[in-house]
């Protein structure tokens, strides 16, 4: 049962362009929604998260976009750099659950 | 502030054989994850300590897979005997409390079971 669903797999963008990350969850008692880079061989880093009670957040060039209506969230890179090529996860929590559960992965590649 | 520790980052090992994996979680984190990520996939929960008390180990296959946390402070995940199956990215997180939101990952072991 996957909880949490993000799209594309894959995106490719040119260097200065705004690659857009997806993501639908089903169950409305999550209230976290933190998005993770990972580069190969390194272990996810947290970059930006929201709750619920906001639509919008932005730190640096990264923005979460979020509609808790539709049950969706999203990524936005600003003016992406080379430097952003790498894995991103979306995932959800509840407070007092504890566990992530993370959506399968956006492999973005930003070319120069 | 020195990260989530792991060790060792990459181990090959044939099949029924034992493996262990060692994760120090930042300093004062008390609330400690063991995490699986297989290949094109996002991490999946394995167990969570709150201090050295397993509260969460739904997901661990107990028949082979076993885990401990002596003095809530470094943990310990073994595998016993491996399976094909079992390789992974084996990912160990960390929150500064109980109820925290933010996890913080160390760099993983990378298991390949041969």
């Amino acid at each position: 049962q996957q909880q949490v669903k993000q799209s594309p797999q894959s995106l490719i963008v040119q260097k200065g362009g705004i690659p857009i990350i997806n993501c639908a969850y089903e169950n409305t008692a999550f209230d976290y929604f933190p998005w993770y880079q990972q580069f190969p061989g390194k272990g996810p880093a947290l970059l930006i998260a929201i709750r619920p009670d906001v639509s919008e957040k932005k730190e640096g060039r990264f923005t979460i976009s979020f509609n808790k209506s539709a049950k969706q969230f999203s990524l936005h890179i600003m003016d992406s750099q080379p430097g952003d090529s790498a894995t991103y996860f979306c995932a959800a929590s509840t407070r007092g659950w504890g566990k992530l559960q993370f959506g399968a992965g956006t492999q973005v590649v930003v070319t120069p | 502030e020195a990260g989530v520790v792991q060790s060792p980052r990459y181990k090959i090992i044939e099949k029924k054989q034992p493996v262990a994996f060692w994760c120090n979680p930042i300093s004062g984190h008390n609330t400690l994850y063991w995490y699986r990520q297989n290949l094109g996939q996002g991490p999946e929960l394995l167990i969570r300590y709150e201090n050295e008390e397993a509260v969460d180990d739904s997901q661990l296959p107990k028949d082979r897979f076993s885990a401990e946390r002596l003095k809530g402070v470094d943990s310990t995940l073994k595998i016993q005997p491996a399976e094909l199956g079992d390789s992974a990215v084996y990912l160990c997180a960390s929150t500064p409390r109980q109820g925290a939101y933010e996890q913080y990952f160390g760099p993983g072991t990378r298991l390949t079971v041969t």
